[in-house]
């Protein structure tokens, strides 16, 4: 079946680690997206790809940088700038251009030690 | 100001009840809108697109109006697996822009 995977669901930092949550899709979509979700709060983007090789910073990219070297995959990594971490990170994916639907992966929970 | 704007509720309803919500966007060349459901600690799974005609599927219809830049969805006949919250979602230039939610609690 189709679909996005998230791993690890869930995940610890310690203190000035940086730590990288998977996101793999193969639903062959050319646009992805990361996405913070903090309790009683809506999803507030992060990074998003609408290409191979190509990503743009959200609206809290500070603190976080990713990479897509290939159209299926588009890690997150939270460094140690980033100094209010816990939060339920939530990948997706779109088809592009016209077809904006959103697909999600089941998220990651990060909490810091 | 936001760019998607809900009240958060929570709404607390019998079953049974009709229930409707609204939301509101800030960018009139917004393109697409979209009602998500959310679990609590799940990922959001799409409802419903909306259109400016208006769209219904079963118990649940959306209605777009562009003018006033407002969304709403209502929910007839509620059931107890309806509670939950619900997203309201606008994309414009490559970004979806979502709205802090409102809560749904059905109540037997």
């Amino acid at each position: 079946d189709g679909g996005i995977t998230q791993s690890p669901k869930y995940l610890f930092r310690k203190e000035g680690q940086n730590v990288t949550l998977s996101c793999e899709q193969n639903l062959n979509h050319d646009a992805m997206y990361w996405y913070r979700q903090d309790p009683g709060q809506g999803l507030r983007l992060i990074y998003y790809s609408q290409i191979v090789n190509d990503f743009q910073k959200g609206d809290i990219a500070e603190g976080y940088s990713v990479s897509r070297e290939k159209k299926e995959s588009f890690p997150l990594t939270v460094t140690s700038a980033q100094k209010n971490p816990t939060a339920f990170y939530l990948c997706a994916s779109s088809q592009g251009p016209n077809v904006e639907k959103l697909f999600f992966g089941s998220g990651t929970q990060l909490s810091v030690l | 100001r936001k760019e998607v704007e809900q009240d958060p509720g929570p709404f607390n309803v019998p079953e049974g009840a009709t229930v409707a919500f609204n939301c509101t966007y800030s960018n009139s060349a917004s393109q697409s809108f979209f009602w998500y459901r959310q679990d609590c600690r799940k990922e959001p799974k799409l409802l419903m697109s909306v259109y400016s005609s208006g769209n219904e599927d079963g118990r649940f219809t959306a209605q777009l109006n562009r003018a006033s830049q407002y969304i709403s969805l209502l929910i007839r006949d509620s059931k107890l697996s309806d509670s939950a919250t619900y997203l309201c979602v606008v994309y414009n230039f490559n970004k979806f822009y979502f709205g802090s939610g409102t809560k749904l609690n059905v109540k037997p």
